[in-house]
């Protein structure tokens, strides 16, 4: 079975920019989160959508938003673009059910962002 | 707020030795969940192992074991018989049992296997 895929793999942009980021989840899975990860430090949330709802969101500015498609798959966009934002991004994928499930999640291979 | 807290930035240790990684959280709830993913160059985050806040029998799997010392707040990692493959970063994470499935993670701990 295919697991979480993420496009693009890297991408380079320049200050002021907009990006939009992929994302497709397991089959099956409903639920789908946004991670950023700055070099040398661990992930930090940045929403989780389920059931094409957005069910949290964490500290990040209303340059970053997101939605997901009927499918499931996910896009993050993140508009404005600052030196700042160069990361990896992840997504991870669980089933999701409104309730915590025995079920972790499954994260991709991230898309790299570099902000020249 | 949730925090997690990892000490050990770096870790060496011998093939075929034990190496513990260590992590304390802090919160308010009763009920969570623990894990430990590992990161290879790779980026790919992979779930090592995971615990049930309320499970007093700490979690085992395969080469791998938690020692999870609720009142201290403590969560660390134990991995034996290390080969070189477990060269990666290690993060903490820590999840609440209800409510959005975000994960909190801590700054990581890189581990290398040395032949």
């Amino acid at each position: 079975d295919a697991g979480v895929t993420q496009s693009p793999t890297h991408l380079i942009k320049t200050r002021g920019q907009q990006v939009t980021l992929r994302c497709s989840p397991i089959s099956g899975h409903k639920s789908v989160s946004w991670y950023q990860q700055v070099l040398g430090q661990g992930p930090q949330f940045i929403f989780q959508y389920y059931e094409k709802e957005e069910r949290g969101r964490g500290n990040f500015p209303d340059r970053f938003s997101a939605r997901q498609f009927p499918n499931y798959s996910s896009e993050l966009n993140v508009n404005a673009l600052l030196l700042g934002d160069s990361a990896l991004y992840l997504c991870a994928s669980s089933p999701g059910s409104g309730l915590w499930v025995n079920q972790p999640q499954h994260f991709g291979d991230g898309t790299r962002l570099s902000i020249l | 707020a949730q925090t997690v807290t990892q000490s050990q930035p770096e870790m060496s240790v011998q093939e075929a030795e034990t190496v513990t990684l260590s992590c304390t959280y802090d919160t308010s709830e009763n009920n969570y969940y623990l894990f430990w993913y590992k990161q290879p160059p790779s980026r790919q985050m992979i779930l090592v192992i995971r615990q049930e806040a309320y499970k007093q029998q700490n979690a085992t799997e395969n080469r791998f074991s938690v020692n999870f010392q609720k009142a201290a707040k403590s969560f660390s990692l134990k991995i034996s018989d290390s080969q070189l493959g477990d060269t990666a970063m290690y993060f903490c994470a820590f999840t609440l049992h209800f409510g959005n499935e975000k994960l909190t993670f801590g700054t990581g701990t890189r581990l290398t296997i040395i032949p």
